[in-house]
């Protein structure tokens, strides 16, 4: 079946280490996004990438790096800069030209111990 | 500046009753609007969209949503609850101007009581 896979579901880091979420999807969507939910807020954008090779930053970039090198590969790093990363991380997909049907993984609890 | 709200933070209803999560916009043009629900610890599921034509849409599980373009509302709405439609549900906008961005609100949480 077509999906989003998102690994690991929980994850616990220290203060000070860099942490790298894992999302792939075999839907051959040209478009990922990378989402943070917190409690009572609305989903905020870090980053997304259209194609291979390219992504943007989104509303809360800083603190956080991608790479896209494969069409099915979104990975996100959480970076010790990152001020407060305890939050539950939402990857997503669409079609090439975005008409907001968002495919999400299942998500990635991190903690921040 | 843009945005989306969802004046409810939570509700109730009795199983069998209509339901209605409201949602409000505040955005410039002709946006495309989404309804969105997610179960505890998962991703978001999408429902329904609104992108132009019949301002009353129906989605996914029984679910439908009512665009009014006066009162910049896009209410989610079921006939009739099933216990199983408790979960988070969020409205989201797409600005005209935007290929990649969503606004979203902050979420209904949705209680339905045998």
């Amino acid at each position: 079946d077509g999906g989003i896979t998102q690994s690991p579901k929980y994850l616990f880091r220290k203060e000070g280490q860099n942490v790298t979420l894992s999302c792939e999807q075999n839907l051959n969507h040209d478009a990922m996004y990378w989402y943070r939910q917190d409690p009572g807020q609305g989903l905020r954008l870090i980053y997304y990438s259209q194609i291979v090779n390219d992504f943007q930053k989104g509303d809360i970039a800083e603190g956080y790096s991608v790479s896209r090198e494969k069409k099915e590969s979104f990975p996100l790093t959480v970076t010790s800069a990152q001020k407060n990363p305890t939050a539950f991380y939402l990857c997503a997909s669409s079609r090439g030209a975005f008409a907001g049907e968002l495919f999400f993984g299942e998500g990635s609890r991190l903690t921040v111990l | 500046a843009q945005s989306v709200a969802q004046p409810e933070d939570q509700v109730n209803v009795a199983e069998g009753n209509p339901l209605t999560v409201k949602c409000t916009y505040s955005v410039s043009g002709n946006p495309y609007l989404f309804w969105y629900v997610q179960y505890p610890n998962r991703g978001l599921q999408f429902l329904l969209k609104y992108i132009t034509g019949d301002n009353l849409v129906k989605g996914s599980y029984g679910f439908e949503a009512e665009f009014n373009k006066s009162q910049t509302s896009f209410h989610l709405k079921k006939p009739s609850a099933l216990v199983s439609d408790s979960a988070l549900y969020f409205c989201a906008v797409r600005p005209p101007d935007s290929n990649y961005q969503l606004i979203w609100g902050a979420g209904t949480k949705l209680i339905i009581k045998p």
